[in-house]
């Protein structure tokens, strides 16, 4: 596998619930990624951190609340989610982000429904 | 704004025979460019990148990419196809800090 995890890989919650994914990445990055994919649409960059600051937040409900701890963690936070937030939440790393050469390397992902 | 585009949303091909994904782009500058596959329920894995010289890219499992400027083409490609490479597969462009990505191609590889 990549290096990088992410739990849980499966989630149901209801539009009232709090829950957390977490995203670990062993491969010594620094930047670390969340993305959306849903059924028949693009990837969708959410946030993008680097060196744990973000640096970007690509117009994301405030409903997803992201945290970076350290270069090697990553949370995203849910709360009151919409059944249309319900996809496969990739978590991805690389190496810096100022370098447009370096690949990203994918948790993954977590599977979240909301009901 | 970069972008990519996949015009196949699937790709058939009998087992042995060589195949194409096909994949064009739209940049300003010098594109940095990546193919990545996934497999049913896993994340997306690197395939190859093309960021400069030789156009044809060689990468992971056998796969190879064209880079062509004038056809602003960067086309995924294997001599000969197993069924295990069927997959999903994505074509993406550097874009500042992010990853642009395409909307994917299915490939089905027959026995």
């Amino acid at each position: 596998e990549t290096g990088v995890t992410q739990t849980p890989r499966h989630l149901v919650m209801g539009m009232t619930n709090k829950k957390s994914l977490k995203c670990e990445q062993h491969l010594g990055h620094n930047a670390m990624y969340w993305y959306k994919q849903s059924a028949k649409k693009p990837l969708e960059l959410m946030f993008v951190y680097n060196f744990k600051e973000q640096t970007e937040n690509n117009s994301v409900p405030s409903r997803f609340s992201p945290e970076c701890p350290n270069s090697s963690h990553l949370f995203l936070h849910l709360h009151t989610l919409q059944p249309e937030d319900s996809a496969l939440y990739l978590c991805a790393s690389s190496q810096g982000v100022s370098s447009g050469s370096r690949e990203q390397y994918f948790g993954p992902g977590t599977r979240l429904t909301v009901t | 704004a970069q972008s990519v585009a996949q015009p196949e949303d699937q790709v058939n091909v009998a087992e042995g025979n060589p195949l194409t994904v096909k994949c064009t782009y739209s940049v300003s500058g010098n594109p940095y460019l990546f193919w990545y596959v996934q497999y049913p329920n896993r994340g997306l894995q690197f395939l190859l990148k093309y960021i400069t010289g030789d156009n044809l890219v060689k990468g992971s499992y056998g796969f190879e990419a064209e880079f062509n400027k004038s056809q602003t083409s960067f086309h995924l490609k294997k001599p000969s196809a197993l069924v295990s490479d069927s997959a999903l597969y994505f074509c993406a462009v550097r874009e500042r800090q992010k990853l642009v990505f395409g909307t994917g191609t299915r490939l089905l590889v027959s026995p």
